[in-house]
């Protein structure tokens, strides 16, 4: 069963603790890309690699970090620099011949 | 910001009638593509154009481009309760073919049975 995941569903954390999101997909897709929508918004790009131990900088990207070890695996880490880190945040992957993205069912974060 | 913009932000109809959304993008692009997300899933694909197209079907989306004005059109015809959703559309950057994509902020559509 092919497909992106992303876990956990929800995500909640005390302010000033970081958090790591998981993204993988199994779809052998080179680019990984992670976004965040706020309520009523559309999407913003925080991180995108299109290559493993390659990744570069979204619009946002500050207060959140990545790796890309492995070509399956893209995990966020939201750190205690992002100012307002309450979102739900969106993983999606795409094949180097192709312009569409597939979507994780996204993690909703909370930090209170 | 490159990100475009829908019109309208939200739109009610009756099961049956017809539903058009427009976009609107500020940069030249290569492509544009359209996207639909259930409340709180991840989005769905629905169709893609190219800049060199102007108009292009599938099933019941037909979806048109005007890269002079910088907008693209959505109309889902006969629309079913199913199709409530929100939809974006999403371009890439002309001089940067394929890496980031820019979405617009979505049309929220009801279809009421």
């Amino acid at each position: 069963d092919g497909g992106i995941t992303q876990s956990p569903k929800y995500l909640f954390r005390k302010e000033g603790q970081n958090v790591t999101l998981s993204c993988e997909q199994n779809l052998n897709h080179d680019a990984m890309y992670w976004y965040r929508q706020d309520p009523g918004q559309g999407l913003r790009l925080i991180y995108y690699s299109q290559i493993v131990n390659d990744f570069q900088k979204g619009d946002i990207a500050e207060g959140y970090s990545v790796s890309r070890e492995k070509k399956e695996s893209f995990p966020l880490t939201v750190t205690s620099a992002q100012k307002n880190p309450t979102a739900f945040y969106l993983c999606a992957s795409r094949t180097s011949g192709s312009y569409e993205q597939y979507f994780g069912p996204g993690t909703r974060l909370t930090v209170t | 910001s490159q990100q475009g913009e829908e019109d309208p932000q939200a739109l009610s109809i009756q099961e049956g009638e017809n539903a058009t959304m427009n976009c609107s993008y500020k940069t030249s692009i290569n492509n544009l593509q359209w996207y639909r997300q259930n409340s709180g899933r991840g989005l769905v694909h629905l169709i893609l154009i190219r800049s060199n197209e102007r108009e292009k079907h599938s099933g019941r989306l037909r979806v048109t481009l005007d890269t002079s004005k910088k907008s693209s059109s959505l109309l889902i015809t006969a629309s079913r309760a199913a199709d409530t959703a929100s939809y974006f559309c999403a371009t890439d950057d002309f001089r940067h073919t394929g890496n980031q994509f820019y979405f617009g902020t979505g049309t929220s559509l009801t279809v009421i049975p």
